[in-house]
């Protein structure tokens, strides 16, 4: 069984500042790992995603995560936001099989 | 364009009335997968094809739901006698699936929002 958690339901943050939104995930097999963002009234859009190789990962629009398997996180951080970063973001796994399994997700809104 | 694409984006229906959604996923995708996205939540997996098989359904996929893709291109969606529990965003992505998970990305279309009144 795998299940995804991200601590924080909302995050709000001034524009130009850091964000870090917490992702963590249990699961009995290896995992491959991916934050996707939806904004509004829009599908979902990978920003990165963690295959194998390094822990740390870039993605698109500045954001970097990183995979730390002994605490089972899986963490998305980008320096400096701007309003457009405004958005849900979601944390998901491919355990053993093929399909996504999503976290609840996290509010993200940017105030100038 | 050529990303996965949905259609309608909206639908509002009334309780006990039949709605059939479309997925028009990448060209050459064999993988094609429906989620449902609740207020509030994240997407939950509820099918998907390979090619035209329908190679795995979720136990949120009640009787009243059915799911096709017939010439292993687009899918399609129906419900039967809507409620109102099933109000929500319908997703569909593509994937072109290789021999190992890695290839697996999927690309997400942008939903099918259901409501039923």
């Amino acid at each position: 069984a795998q299940s995804v958690t991200q601590l924080d339901s909302q995050v709000p943050v001034f524009e130009e500042a850091p964000v870090e939104l917490r992702c963590n995930y249990s699961s009995s097999v290896s995992v491959y790992l991916f934050w996707y963002v939806q904004y509004p009234n829009q599908g979902l859009q990978l920003l990165l995603k963690y295959l194998s190789g390094s822990t740390l990962v870039k993605g698109i629009n500045g954001f970097e995560a990183e995979f730390n398997k002994s605490q089972t996180s899986f963490h998305l951080r980008k320096p400096s936001v701007h309003i457009s970063d405004t958005a849900e973001y979601f944390c998901a796994v491919i355990p053993g099989d093929y399909k996504l399994s999503f976290g609840a997700g996290t509010t993200v809104t940017v105030r100038a | 364009d050529t990303g996965v694409s949905q259609d309608p984006r909206h639908k509002i229906t009334k309780r006990g009335q039949n709605v059939t959604f479309r997925c028009d996923p990448i060209s050459e995708h064999n993988r094609l997968y429906w989620y449902r996205q609740t207020l509030g939540q994240g997407p939950e997996f509820l099918t998907y094809f390979q090619n035209e098989a329908q190679l795995e359904k979720s136990r949120l996929l009640s009787d009243r739901f059915s799911a096709e893709r017939p010439k292993g291109s687009f899918s399609t969606l129906e419900i039967q006698r809507t409620e109102q529990g099933d109000s929500a965003m319908y997703l569909c992505a593509s994937s072109l699936a290789g021999f190992s998970r890695r290839d697996n990305e999927q690309f997400f279309g942008p939903g099918t929002r259901l409501t039923v009144l």
